[in-house]
């Protein structure tokens, strides 16, 4: 079983701070993706990654896997409210494989 | 375009009893995913349909089973009912492009065992 593990479980900052949140996981993955959550909906994809090392920014959002394919972040400049929202990683372990996702991280963004 | 719509929004049911969940993926999508999310917990996987097949399974009881129709829409049922069965169930669609594939979530149907 492919188990993923997402750290912090919760982040609270304020406005125009910097994070990053972790995905780990102890096997490897052919690609991995990153999703938000926001409350009463279903998750939105934010972004795939495929190739270890590829870093990948969408606005003030970098998010890179690693080389051995096992683990990624995600970085967040400049935190706004509109950021706030569960956070979640998906892997898939092979082709033809569904994905797996890791418990998320819950953050939340004062102004 | 539709996206993917789940019913009912919300359903509630007592211990012992039968709850169908049902799914209609985005047109011209094949897959369709289903995970259970229980509150402030993340998404555990339940079935994977695609072109009528169960392709995989989760680690969830027998109570637990589906069927995907020649349409690609989908229905979730989950029998004999438990109170831990209590949360919310995200149906997911995508075209069947291997493991790059995004998955589009509806918003889910809200499932309360009493």
């Amino acid at each position: 079983t492919q188990l993923l593990e997402q750290s912090p479980q919760f982040l609270s900052i304020q406005e125009g701070e910097n994070l990053t949140v972790y995905c780990n996981s102890s096997s490897v993955f052919s690609s991995l993706q990153w999703y938000r959550q926001e409350p009463g909906e279903g998750p939105v994809l934010l972004v795939t990654v495929v190739t270890g090392g590829e870093v990948k920014k969408l606005k003030r959002l970098t998010f890179q896997f690693g080389d051995a394919r096992k683990d990624s972040s995600l970085h967040i400049t400049a935190a706004q409210p509109g950021d706030t929202g569960l956070y979640l990683c998906a892997g898939a372990p092979n082709y033809g494989q569904n994905f797996v996702f890791g418990p998320g991280t819950r953050l939340s963004v004062l102004p | 375009e539709a996206g993917v719509t789940q019913s009912p929004t919300h359903l509630i049911k007592t211990r012992g009893q039968q709850a169908t969940l049902r799914c209609s993926p985005i047109s011209g999508h094949t897959s369709v995913y289903w995970y259970q999310q229980a509150l402030g917990l993340g998404l555990q996987f339940l079935l994977w349909y695609d072109e009528g097949e169960e392709r995989n399974r989760g680690n969830f009881p027998p109570r637990f089973s589906g069927r995907q129709f020649p349409n690609y829409s989908s229905e979730l049922n989950v029998n004999a009912l438990e109170l831990e069965d209590s949360a919310l169930y995200l149906c997911a669609s995508s075209q069947r492009t291997w493991n790059t594939g995004e998955l589009f979530f509806g918003e889910g149907s809200r499932l309360t065992v009493l």
